[in-house]
């Protein structure tokens, strides 16, 4: 069955640390993957996407995220984490099934 | 261009009533999907809309409807509100129909409350 797991419900840094948050997969396709952020009460902002070639892709706000076919994990990283980071992350995948969005991580930063 | 719009931005109603959502995707975009995002649910599919078709739908009852329009704007209705259908719905656009490998983008959602 096609899933998407995030393993962390809530997750805390201080600012300037260096942050990543987990994604692992299930899908019976070749996979598009997403990452999305979502501020309080907002929609959701396409932080970046991976359709294929390089595996390292590069977003917006200093994000990026690392396809990983033999973990089928792509997870998403940050060098160093600004209070304005703080926010809920959701992991997304979509093919030829329809899109699947993680449970979402919730990112506290400590200033 | 013009992102994914959502009217009304906030709703307030009582079980019972019925509530209409309005949703304008990205122009030359034809297909609208539909979320209900809740607290301990996260993000569940409604159903999504492509050129006037339902082309799939979620686990969610008979109460929750929706239509497409020729112009590509999308419309969910809920019946009979209970208390749990307080949320945030979300509409998301996107060129093509979901199995498509497309790409999807949000609006910035209808808070409902159900009093």
């Amino acid at each position: 069955a096609q899933s998407v797991t995030q393993p962390d419900i809530h997750i805390t840094v201080s600012e300037g640390a260096s942050l990543e948050l987990r994604c692992n997969y299930s899908y019976g396709a070749t996979p598009y993957l997403f990452w999305y952020v979502q501020s309080p009460g907002q929609g959701l902002q396409l932080l970046l996407k991976y359709f294929s070639g390089d595996t390292l892709v590069q977003g917006i706000k200093g994000f990026e995220a690392e396809f990983k076919r033999s973990q089928s994990s792509f997870n998403l990283r940050k060098p160093s984490v600004h209070w304005s980071d703080a926010a809920e992350y959701f992991c997304a995948v979509t093919g030829t099934y329809k899109y699947i969005f993680g449970t979402g991580t919730r990112l506290k930063v400590l200033a | 261009k013009a992102g994914v719009t959502q009217t009304p931005r906030y709703l307030i109603k009582t079980r019972g009533q019925q509530v209409t959502l309005s949703c304008s995707p990205i122009s030359g975009h034809r297909s609208v999907s539909w979320y209900q995002q809740t607290p301990g649910q996260g993000l569940q599919f409604l159903f999504e809309y492509f050129s006037e078709t339902q082309r799939n739908k979620g686990n969610f009852p008979g109460r929750f409807s929706g239509r497409q329009f020729s112009n590509s704007r999308s419309e969910m209705n809920v019946s009979t509100l209970e208390l749990g259908d307080s949320a945030l719905y979300l509409c998301a656009s996107s060129t093509r129909t979901s199995g498509a490998y497309n790409e999807q983008f949000f609006g910035p959602g209808t808070r409902l409350t159900v009093l």
